[in-house]
């Protein structure tokens, strides 16, 4: 089983949509998530921290499952812009914690 | 502000030769990453440096080496390119190693090994 398994899609979708995506991890022990936002041929840029209360930041909201071993993506009212791969990251705990990156989900918010 | 830079954009190599990628940052960071990203796959640790004066081995370190020059500039050389070597690199650094803190990169070198 792999770390982080995230559904590489594309998930193709109207703009103005609610789009969700899930991320599941393999490692219980671990303490950090976050969510990346990659462009086409572009660097990982950090969209959000996912906290274990959940979080939103404007149309995002991110969710953490601990007991079920996943973490979610929310996007409300899709925009054009929004079209990207969303990685999904992992921290194992520890002193010299590295990031876990998942594959990717591909969106596509089409007019 | 430029935050990550990396350095060349661009690289083709043949077989055997070798070259440095360069990596600086002015965020005042002190830990340091190099990753390779191939399609179908999550970005890979090569190497890390969770300190100026330190470095580690990642995931996938075979045909690398690392050298943190400084605070700000960690270097990655390939000694004897191979094919199987061509991919994306990707540079990024945080402001400790511990897992909290996220990593910021920088816009990446693409190398081609023919």
């Amino acid at each position: 089983r792999k770390e982080v398994e995230q559904d590489p899609g594309p998930f193709n979708v109207p703009e103005g949509a609610t789009v969700a995506f899930n991320c599941t991890y393999s490692n219980s022990a671990s303490q950090s998530f976050f969510w990346y936002r990659q462009d086409c041929r572009k660097e990982p840029k950090l969209l959000m921290s996912v906290y274990s209360s959940g979080n939103e930041d404007g149309r995002f909201t991110a969710q953490l499952n601990r007991a079920s071993q996943y973490i979610s993506l929310l996007i409300r009212d899709s925009k054009l812009s929004d079209s990207a791969t969303y990685l999904c990251v992992v921290s194992p705990a520890g002193t010299a914690s590295k990031l876990t990156f998942g594959t990717g989900t591909r969106l596509q918010v089409t007019l | 502000n430029a935050g990550v830079t990396q350095t060349p954009k661009f690289q083709v190599l043949k077989t055997g030769q070798s070259m440095t990628l360069q990596c600086a940052q002015d965020m005042n960071h002190n830990s340091m990453y190099w990753y390779r990203q191939d399609p179908g796959m999550g970005l890979r640790l090569i190497y890390y440096s969770a300190s100026e004066g330190t470095t580690d081995k990642g995931e996938v370190p075979n045909g690398y080496n690392v050298s943190r020059l400084n605070k700000r500039e960690f270097s990655l050389r390939l000694e004897s390119a191979a094919p199987s070597q061509t991919s994306v690199y990707f540079c990024a650094s945080s402001p400790v190693v511990t897992g909290n803190q996220p990593q910021h990169f920088g816009d990446g070198t693409r190398l081609s090994i023919l």
